[in-house]
């Protein structure tokens, strides 16, 4: 079944404790995309990347790192969480990356820092 | 700048009325547009697109949506909404300039609810 899988879905942590979201998709798309989705907010992009290698900042990329070193997999990094990190997160990806190619939804991770 | 208003937060309907969900847009180049749903506890679904082409483009689930260049919409509707309709509407919108391909704009989301 072609999917993007998050894990894990749901984080309890504590302020400073790195972590990190794996995502991996089994589609050989070439665009992966994280973003957060806050109450009154919708979603905001973190980072995305076109390819292997390839990564660039998004709406809010303060606070988080990716890295793209195989095509399916796409984790994100927080190296130090705070509190106003807590929020829900979706992973994302895409055939291609053309801007008129629909992305595809992992499940999301509910992250709660306190 | 980029950018897209989705000015309800919640709509309500009666199953069986024509439903329509809200959403403009601000790009500097061509728009490529976007709406998704999602249902509790569960990641975005693809409804449909626009492109170029026809203004009035076709999705899943019966819906449709209609692009207005002139007042910079793309809103979705259906003729007659169901109560499983029920859920959160994304608009979102992409710009075909090369340097920002990689960039979605999502609006802040539609509550929408169809009651019996």
């Amino acid at each position: 079944e072609a999917q993007v899988t998050q894990n894990p879905r749901y984080l309890i942590t504590v302020t400073g404790k790195k972590l990190t979201v794996t995502c991996s998709q089994n589609m050989n798309h070439e665009y992966m995309s994280w973003y957060r989705q806050d109450p009154g907010l919708g979603l905001r992009q973190i980072y995305y990347s076109m390819n292997v290698e390839v990564t660039d900042k998004g709406d809010v990329p303060e606070g988080y790192k990716v890295s793209r070193k195989e095509k399916r997999n796409f984790p994100l990094i927080l190296e130090s969480p705070s509190p106003n990190q807590t929020s829900l997160y979706f992973c994302a990806s895409s055939f291609q990356g053309a801007s008129y190619n629909e992305q595809f939804f992992g499940p999301g991770t509910r992250l709660t820092v306190l | 700048a980029q950018s897209v208003a989705q000015p309800e937060d919640q709509v309500n309907v009666a199953e069986g009325n024509p439903l329509t969900v809200k959403c403009t847009y601000s790009v500097s180049g061509n728009p490529y547009l976007f709406w998704y749903v999602q249902y509790p506890n569960r990641g975005l679904q693809f409804l449909l697109k626009y492109i170029t082409g026809d203004n009035l483009v076709k999705g899943s689930y019966g819906f449709e949506a209609e692009f207005n260049k002139s007042q910079t919409s793309f809103h979705l509707k259906k003729p007659s909404a169901l109560v499983s309709d029920s859920a959160l509407y994304f608009c979102a919108v992409r710009d075909d300039r090369g340097s920002t391909l990689g960039r979605l704009y999502f609006g802040r989301g539609t509550q929408l609810t169809v009651w019996p």
